[in-house]
């Protein structure tokens, strides 16, 4: 099993939809959850950090089921620039290392 | 410069040439790691540095050969790759190993082996 699976999609939004996707990960002795977002031919950016108990910033949202271990992250009111890979990231053996999934590629068409 | 940056922005060359890829930070951050990217495919972690020590070696090739001569500068020394080493090679940092808020990438290295 994928230490991180994503579903790569891609994910055609209308603007002004809501598109929401989930991650899992294998190791449930993870620690630390991450999404990032990589723009077309750029390298990935911290979009934000993922809580026990979720986090919430603007029209993102991202929540951690432990339980079943997966992270999700819902964008609503999609905007164009929202168009973008999102990197879902966990770190699975403590700090020193952090496991990428393959990315959702969101689409948000006008 | 701020952040951090990474030079050739493209390369290509063959499979007998040697060169060098460099990564610079201007964060004052201690930890700095490479990254491969392939098409399809997850980011790959290759190699991790801290205070100019590499701590982990991800079972890379023996073609990758990194440097790290101090805290702000990494190498990738490249020599007699194979096609399927084509990729966007990312250098990062983050300001203690073992920091698990925040790693930041560079634009990246794309290479292209002949």
């Amino acid at each position: 099993r994928k230490e991180v699976e994503q579903d790569p999609g891609p994910f055609n939004v209308p603007e002004g939809a809501t598109v929401a996707f989930n991650c899992t990960y294998s190791n449930s002795a993870s620690q630390s959850f991450f999404w990032y977002r990589q723009d077309c031919r750029k390298e990935p950016k911290l979009l934000m950090s993922v809580y026990s108990s979720g986090n919430e910033d603007g029209r993102f949202t991202a929540q951690l089921n432990r339980a079943s271990q997966y992270i999700s992250l819902l964008i609503r009111d999609s905007k164009l620039s929202d168009s973008a890979t999102y990197l879902c990231v966990v770190s699975p053996y403590g700090n020193n290392r952090l496991a990428f999934g393959k990315g959702n590629q969101v689409v948000v068409i006008p | 410069e701020t952040g951090v940056t990474q030079t050739p922005r493209h390369l290509v060359m063959g499979m007998t040439n040697k060169k060098s890829l460099k990564c610079e930070q201007h964060l004052g951050h201690n930890a700095m790691y490479w990254y491969k990217q392939s098409a399809k495919k997850p980011l790959e972690l290759m190699f991790v540095y801290s205070l100019e020590e590499r701590v982990e070696n991800n079972s890379v090739p023996s073609r990758f050969s990194p440097e790290c001569p101090n805290s702000s500068h990494l190498f990738l020394h490249l020599h007699t790759l194979q096609p399927e080493d084509s990729a966007l090679y990312l250098c990062a940092s983050s300001q203690e190993l073992g920091d698990p808020n925040e790693q930041f990438f560079g634009p990246g290295t794309r290479l292209t082996v002949l």
